[in-house]
């Protein structure tokens, strides 16, 4: 089936680590983001990507980083520069250029847990 | 003003019961306009794009009237796998504009 996957689903992190998230697609779409979810507010932004090797900051970049060195793939790291990084974490993906009125589709998610 | 805002609900209707959800914007600029549907925990997911013409799928209605910046969601015979939270989402050019969500809950 096609789909976008997120692994893992759960993560518990300590302080001061860095950890990754897993993010693939076999939809063929161009373009991917990574958006951050906390309750009560809306989705929020982290980082898009148009194409590989390519990639934009989004409204709450500090203290995230991706990278997209191919098209199906785009992880992100949650550096321990995040202040407040527990959070759910969802990858998307829509067809042609990002954004431009296309429907956007999400991965399960990843829940991310600093202790 | 946020530039998409939605009732948080919850809502609490009995099963069978019609229910209707609004969502207003104020990004003129939105191309387009869909209403997802989020389980607890769980990611969003597409229930239906919304034309300025309506459109119908199964039990569920969707509006958008761009004079007066809303859309609207028409839910018809609650069933009880219907609760969950509806988030309306704004498309434009340069980003996605996401409401925080109405929650509904269909009671037995």
């Amino acid at each position: 089936d096609g789909g976008i996957t997120q692994s893992p689903k759960y993560l518990f992190r300590k302080e001061g680590q860095n950890v990754t998230l897993s993010c693939e697609q076999n939809l063929n779409h161009d373009a991917m983001y990574w958006y951050r979810q906390d309750p009560g507010q809306g989705l929020r932004l982290i980082y898009y990507s148009q194409i590989v090797n390519d990639f934009q900051k989004g409204d709450i970049a500090e203290g995230y980083s991706v990278s997209r060195e191919k098209k199906e793939s785009f992880p992100l790291t949650v550096t321990s520069a995040q202040k407040n990084p527990t959070a759910f974490y969802l990858c998307a993906s829509s067809i042609g250029r990002p954004f431009s009125g296309n429907t956007i589709y999400f991965g399960e998610g990843s829940w991310l847990t600093v202790v | 003003r946020k530039e998409v805002e939605q009732d948080p609900g919850p809502f609490n209707v009995p099963e069978g019961a019609t229910v209707a959800f609004n969502c207003t914007y104020s990004n003129s600029a939105s191309q387009s306009f869909f209403w997802y549907r989020q389980d607890c925990r769980k990611e969003p997911k597409l229930l239906m794009s919304v034309y300025s013409s309506g459109n119908e799928d199964g039990r569920f209605t969707a509006q958008l009237n761009r004079a007066s910046q809303y859309i609207s969601l028409l839910i018809r015979d609650s069933k009880l796998s219907d609760s969950a939270t509806y988030l309306c989402v704004g498309a434009g050019t340069y980003k996605y504009i996401f409401g925080t969500g109405t929650r509904l809950k269909v009671l037995a």
